[in-house]
């Protein structure tokens, strides 16, 4: 069973702190990995994806991915009250790249 | 700039009933996919489609069926709804199996 392991949280950070979340996938194979917004009662939506080793820096948003120890991580630097939601991690699976295989989720809270 | 439409918005169905839920894209995506999402849960997968006439089941495919007709359009139907689908319902379409999914805003369900 291919599986993308997140700390559900709640994950609480004052605001203007890094937040960081991270991920964890069980297929070695996979090859592409992406980070998902989702404010409550909405849709998830794209952040960031990544595809090689090493980091992804997109404005506050940092993605890295260390495929040896199987984890991808998500940091946001100076975080906003608007950062507060879930975040999804995706991978997908080397024998299915149909599909993607999905966290639960990180609630993340950042108190002003 | 409509990315992928899903209608209705809101439903609330009486046991037994059926129904179709509506998604499309605008984008030319050939990748189309259905998930529900339980109340602080992840996503799961119902159904997928990598083209036009051509179908697959996800994780959680019971009491549904979808068919694709089209490039643009991806229906999910519902027969004989029973309680346990009660859910929000999201519709997501990418270029390919590795690479982002885009999501619609979800259809919320209710089974009475």
């Amino acid at each position: 069973q291919k599986e993308v392991e997140q700390n559900s949280g709640p994950l609480s950070v004052p605001e203007g702190a890094i937040a960081s979340l991270n991920c964890t996938y069980s297929d070695r194979g996979s090859q592409s990995f992406f980070w998902y917004r989702q404010y409550s009662g909405k849709s998830p939506e794209l952040i960031m994806f990544i595809y090689s080793n090493g980091d992804k820096e997109d404005g506050r948003f940092t993605a890295q991915l260390n495929k040896a120890s199987q984890y991808v991580s998500l940091l946001i630097r100076d975080s906003q009250p608007s950062d507060s939601a879930t975040y999804l991690c995706a991978v997908n699976g080397e024998d299915s790249n149909y599909q993607l295989i999905w966290g639960a989720g990180t609630k993340l809270i950042i108190k002003p | 700039n409509a990315g992928v439409t899903q209608t209705p918005k809101f439903r609330i169905l009486k046991i037994g009933q059926s129904m179709t839920l509506q998604c499309t894209q605008d984008m030319n995506h050939n990748y189309m996919y259905w998930y529900r999402q339980d109340p602080g849960m992840g996503l799961k997968l119902i159904y997928y489609s990598v083209g036009a006439g051509i179908t697959d089941k996800g994780e959680v495919p019971n009491g549904y069926n979808v068919s694709r007709s089209t490039t643009e359009d991806f229906p999910l139907r519902l027969e004989l709804a029973a309680p346990s689908q009660t859910s929000v319902y999201f519709c997501a379409s990418s270029q390919g199996g590795g690479q982002p999914q885009h999501f619609g805003d979800g259809t919320r369900l209710s089974i009475l």
